[in-house]
C-alpha cells in the first residue's frame, strides 16, 4: 500500500486566497483525522471521520475552515479565506482495524505558507 | 482542561546508552497512551500503545512504562543508536478516537 497520500506538499498563497488540501486514506481505513502541527502550540486534532461522517469538528479554529469526506477514499480541507497565522504543516492521517484499533498512519504532510 | 507535558529540551545522549522520555498528563484519565516517532519533514509513526491497566510494555529495544497514579508515562531506548535520534510524541487518549499529543522531545544520539 502507498499510505496515507496528501497533496499538495508545498503550497505558498497570499493572504485572502482559498487553500485546498487534499487526502487520500490507506483502503480499507475508516476513520480520518486532520492535524495541524507548528512549533508553538505542536500537533492538534482539527477533525475527524468515521465512516465519511465528521464526528469532532470541535478543533476547526473557526469558520474559515471546512472539511469534507465525499467518500472512503478522498477528503479536503479548506481554508477560506486564508490568513498568515494558518501558515503551518496539515496532517491527514488515517486508521482502520485492519491496522490496528488504535494507531494512526499519518501522510507526509502539506506545508501551507500564506503570506 | 487536559494539558500533556513533555520535555521541551532535546536530550542528547551518547550512542549505546538508554534515552529515558518522559510524559506527563494532567486533568484526564486516558484509557490508553499511545508513543509516535516523528523525523523531520516527516509524518509521525507509531510506535507502541499502552493501556492503564498494564505497567509496561517492550518492543525490541523499545519499553515503555504507564502510571496512572503519577499520571505519567515513561519511553525508554536502550542500546540507543545515531538512526534513534528524532522527535518522540506520546499522545494519551480517554477513548479509541481522539488523540492529544504532547509537544514532543527531540533525542538526538551522537556517536
Amino acid at each position: 500500500d502507498a499510505g496515507v497520500i496528501q497533496s499538495p506538499r508545498h503550497e505558498v498563497t497570499e493572504m485572502g486566497q482559498e487553500v485546498t488540501l487534499r487526502c487520500k486514506p490507506i483502503s480499507g481505513h475508516n476513520s480520518l483525522f486532520w492535524y495541524r502541527q507548528t512549533m508553538m502550540r505542536g500537533l492538534e486534532l482539527l477533525i475527524y471521520f468515521n465512516n465519511n461522517v465528521p464526528i469532532d469538528d470541535s478543533g476547526m479554529p473557526e469558520d474559515r475552515f471546512s472539511a469534507k469526506m465525499p467518500n472512503a477514499s478522498f477528503s479536503t480541507l479548506k481554508i477560506q479565506p486564508s490568513e498568515p497565522r494558518d501558515s503551518a504543516v496539515y496532517f491527514c492521517a488515517s486508521r482502520g482495524l485492519a491496522g490496528g484499533l488504535y494507531e494512526q498512519y499519518f501522510g507526509p504532510g502539506t506545508r501551507l505558507t500564506v503570506t | 482542561s487536559q494539558k500533556i507535558e513533555q520535555n521541551s529540551e532535546a536530550l542528547n545522549i551518547q550512542e549505546g546508552k538508554t534515552a529515558t522520555l518522559t510524559c506527563n498528563y494532567t486533568n484526564y484519565s486516558p484509557a490508553y497512551l499511545q508513543w509516535y516517532r516523528q523525523d523531520p519533514g516527516r509524518g509521525p509513526v507509531f510506535l507502541l500503545l499502552i493501556r492503564e491497566n498494564e505497567k509496561e510494555k517492550r518492543k525490541e529495544r523499545l519499553k515503555v512504562t504507564f502510571d496512572t497514579t503519577l499520571k505519567q508515562s515513561l519511553f525508554h531506548i536502550t542500546a540507543s543508536q545515531p538512526a534513534d535520534s528524532a522527535t518522540y510524541l506520546c499522545a494519551p487518549s480517554a477513548g479509541t478516537d481522539k488523540l492529544i499529543f504532547g509537544t514532543g522531545t527531540r533525542l538526538q544520539v551522537f556517536p
